[in-house]
């Protein structure tokens, strides 16, 4: 089975601050890992992924994370915060490589807010 | 990229009627659909998996006769939710798998939601 654990439900930063949302996975078997950003009402948007290669992974809006095995985790970092960037960001988990049974595993969430 | 859409973005419905939630993929096929429901505040709980073509599997606890789903074409899948009471209230999102290599490992790619409110 596969888990994933978002520490702290609700970070606030002052804009221009960095950004940093954690993430912690459990997988039987390498995962694939995906941080998405969810703004109020909406659907999902992907913001970066890792399958393999790189650890250090770039994504959209100036979001990066890295990959440490070792840790088992996937933190998302920006280096300085901007209003727009608040939203509700979750990572996810999917460990079976991209078989056909793959499924996403979601963490509860992280709400970003982002203060003048 | 790939664009999955949703229909309708929002409905209000009295308790006991069924209402159908729609969900495409607009610029590829999807073999594979997933739907979602999330509750204010809370992280995006699987319901089922759709498969193009035969049944969807449902995950534990989703009942599968109340939340019906059908993946009638590669670009087309619909939940409908029968007998809807105010406990189904909830906001559902629906994801299409693209194909491997398309987007590279069968990344899903994500609705923009359908808000449910039962009265």
């Amino acid at each position: 089975a596969q888990s994933v654990t978002q520490l702290g439900s609700h970070v606030s930063v002052s804009e221009g601050a960095l950004v940093l949302l954690r993430c912690n996975y459990s997988s039987s078997v390498p995962p694939y890992l995906f941080w998405y950003v969810q703004y109020p009402n909406q659907g999902l948007q992907l913001l970066l992924k890792y399958t393999t290669g790189a650890t250090l992974v770039k994504g959209i809006n100036g979001f990066e994370a890295e990959f440490k095995k070792s840790e088992t985790s996937f933190h998302l970092t920006k280096p300085s915060a901007h209003m727009s960037d608040a939203a509700e960001y979750f990572c996810a988990v999917n460990p079976i490589r991209g078989g056909t049974a793959s499924k996403l595993t979601f963490g509860t969430g992280t709400r970003l807010q982002v203060t003048l | 990229g790939a664009v999955v859409s949703q229909h309708p973005s929002w409905v209000i419905c009295k308790s006991g009627t069924s209402v159908k939630i729609e969900c495409r993929s607009l610029d590829f096929q999807a073999t594979t659909m997933f739907w979602y429901r999330q509750f204010p505040k809370q992280s995006l709980m699987l319901m089922a998996t759709s498969n193009e073509g035969s049944k969807a599997t449902y995950e534990q606890g989703v009942e599968k006769d109340k939340f019906l789903i059908n993946h009638a074409s590669l670009t087309l899948s619909t939940l409908t939710v029968t007998s809807a009471h105010p406990e189904d209230s909830s906001f559902y999102i629906c994801s299409a798998r693209v194909p491997a290599g398309l987007a590279g490992l069968g990344e899903q790619f994500f609705g923009p939601g359908t808000r449910l409110t039962v009265l």
